[in-house]
């Protein structure tokens, strides 16, 4: 398995601005994946993060509301950009380790 | 591209006896089942998985159960306890296809004592 812990573990803010959500590992991983659940929700994936190559983003995620950072095989970052009331979320990272995906605690946004 | 269902949306079971969730999808090429367990303000846990090559799993007092013919998987809880009281989560993925998981819609499961 993995530990994974994610800052902020839950914020408030304003529309308009931008939140920058981190997640770390505690092993070297390959694939890292980002997860939007909405309020009582099932999840769904924004994009696939993989160190050295741009995110692979799903279909109606884009990069320039949802740009992603993968620096190193132990860290992530997602940031919401332009944030409205629609993205309050529970935003969640994984990894896949020995080909089973395990989740963050979660970062809980909501937009005011 | 992959359609999970899950169902029931709620279940509610005396402590002891046993619960059971069922998921279908629809892309006959998907291969890896897990299930998440997920408890309020937690991140989804895994719990168990299945893939194609198996027809059935027993971990403890959990067992998952795999149709590849009818395209469909089950969770089932045995002598369910008040701690089994989550959300737990059904989920399909293609595992040769970047391991994307598409996750059914929640059952919110809750054990009275």
């Amino acid at each position: 398995s993995a530990v994974i812990s994610q800052k902020p573990s839950r914020d408030i803010c304003q529309r308009g601005t931008s939140l920058t959500i981190q997640c770390q590992v505690d092993s070297q991983v390959t694939m890292m994946f980002w997860y939007r659940q909405q309020p009582g929700q099932s999840l769904t994936l924004i994009a696939t993060a993989n160190q050295g190559s741009e995110a692979t983003y799903e279909s109606g995620f884009v990069i320039d509301k949802f740009p992603i950072s993968r620096p190193n095989l132990t860290f992530s970052t997602l940031t919401v950009s332009n944030m409205s009331p629609e993205d309050s979320s529970i935003y969640l990272c994984s990894v896949e380790v020995t080909d089973e995906q395990y989740f963050g605690p979660g970062t809980r946004l909501t937009v005011t | 591209g992959e359609n999970v269902e899950q169902h029931p949306s709620t279940l509610s079971v005396q402590e002891g006896d046993s619960a059971v969730i069922k998921c279908t999808y629809s892309d006959s090429a998907s291969n890896y089942f897990p299930w998440y367990k997920q408890e309020l303000g937690k991140g989804p846990q895994l719990i168990i998985d299945i893939r194609s090559n198996v027809g059935e799993k027993k971990d403890q007092r959990i067992a998952v159960t795999l149709n590849k013919t009818a395209k469909h998987f089950s969770l089932h809880i045995t002598e369910t306890q008040p701690e089994d009281s989550a959300v737990y989560f059904c989920a399909a993925s293609i595992r040769a296809a970047g391991n994307k998981l598409t996750f059914g819609g929640g059952t919110r499961v809750l054990v009275k004592p």
